[in-house]
C-alpha cells in the first residue's frame, strides 16, 4: 500500500550543486505534481504532468526541470541550487485533474547552504 | 496576489467544542473547493470538498459551507478532538482539469 513515495526525505546541498528528487506512485494515476512549501506559506505548484511524456509549468518553475517517461515516475531536477530553493517539496498524484483529490508523498526537506 | 486567503494563521479550541476554519477567495472562476489536513513531517491528506453548485457538504464530524456571494467558505469540526490538531489548507480550482490554488494554511490546536 505504498501510494506516493518520495526520496530522499532530507538533503543538504551546497550552492551550485545539482540533485534529483525522486517520486513514484503505484496507483496508476495519470496526473502528477510537484509542489514546494516555504515556511508559513501555502503550497506552490512547480511543475505538473497529465500523463507520460507530457509536462507543463506551474507557478514557480524557474530553477527546476522535470520529466515523465513512465506513468509511475516523476522526478524533479534542481540545477545550480540556490538558497531560495530551500523548502519542503511535495510530490502528488491524482487519477484526473484538480477536482479529484490529490494523494501526497511525505515530502523532501531540502536545505541549500 | 493571493487568490485563496486564510487570514487567521492559528486557532485554539477546547476538546469537544466546535472548530471553525475560514477561507476567502478572490477568483470568481473558482468552482470547486477542497480542504486538506497536514500533520508535521507528513504530506497533506484530503479531508473534504465542495462544488459551487452546493452550499454545504458533510462528512462525519466535518462540514464545509460555501457562500458564493461572499466568496467565503468555512470548515466546521464538531466535536473537535486532540487528533484534529494539524495544519488545514483550503484549496480551489476553476475547472475539472485545472490546477489547485492553495491558501497558506491554519494551524489548529485542540486542547484536551
Amino acid at each position: 500500500n505504498a501510494g506516493v513515495t518520495q526520496t530522499p526525505k532530507f538533503r543538504i546541498l551546497k550552492i551550485g550543486q545539482s540533485m534529483t528528487l525522486q517520486c513514484t506512485q503505484d496507483m496508476n494515476h495519470n496526473y502528477m505534481y510537484w509542489y514546494r512549501q516555504d515556511p508559513g506559506m501555502g503550497l506552490k505548484l512547480i511543475y505538473y504532468s497529465v500523463g507520460a511524456g507530457i509536462t507543463d509549468k506551474g507557478e514557480v518553475p524557474n530553477g527546476y526541470n522535470v520529466s515523465r517517461s513512465t506513468t509511475e515516475d516523476f522526478p524533479l531536477r534542481l540545477e545550480l541550487a540556490a538558497p531560495s530553493q530551500t523548502s519542503v517539496y511535495f510530490c502528488a498524484s491524482s487519477p484526473q485533474g484538480a477536482q479529484a483529490k490529490l494523494f501526497f508523498g511525505s515530502g523532501t526537506q531540502l536545505s541549500v547552504l | 496576489d493571493q487568490q485563496v486567503k486564510q487570514n487567521s494563521p492559528s486557532l485554539s479550541v477546547q476538546e469537544g467544542r466546535i472548530s471553525i476554519l475560514n477561507c476567502d477567495y478572490t477568483n470568481s472562476m473558482f468552482d470547486y473547493f477542497l480542504w486538506y489536513k497536514k500533520y508535521p513531517a507528513e504530506g497533506p491528506t484530503f479531508l473534504i470538498s465542495i462544488s459551487s453548485i452546493k452550499d454545504k457538504n458533510e462528512d462525519g464530524r466535518f462540514t464545509v459551507f460555501l457562500n458564493k456571494s461572499a466568496k467565503h467558505l468555512s470548515l466546521h469540526i464538531v466535536p473537535s478532538q486532540p487528533g484534529d490538531s494539524a495544519v488545514y489548507f483550503c484549496a480551489a480550482s476553476p475547472g475539472a482539469n485545472s490546477k489547485l490554488t492553495f491558501g497558506k494554511g491554519i494551524t489548529l490546536s485542540v486542547r484536551p
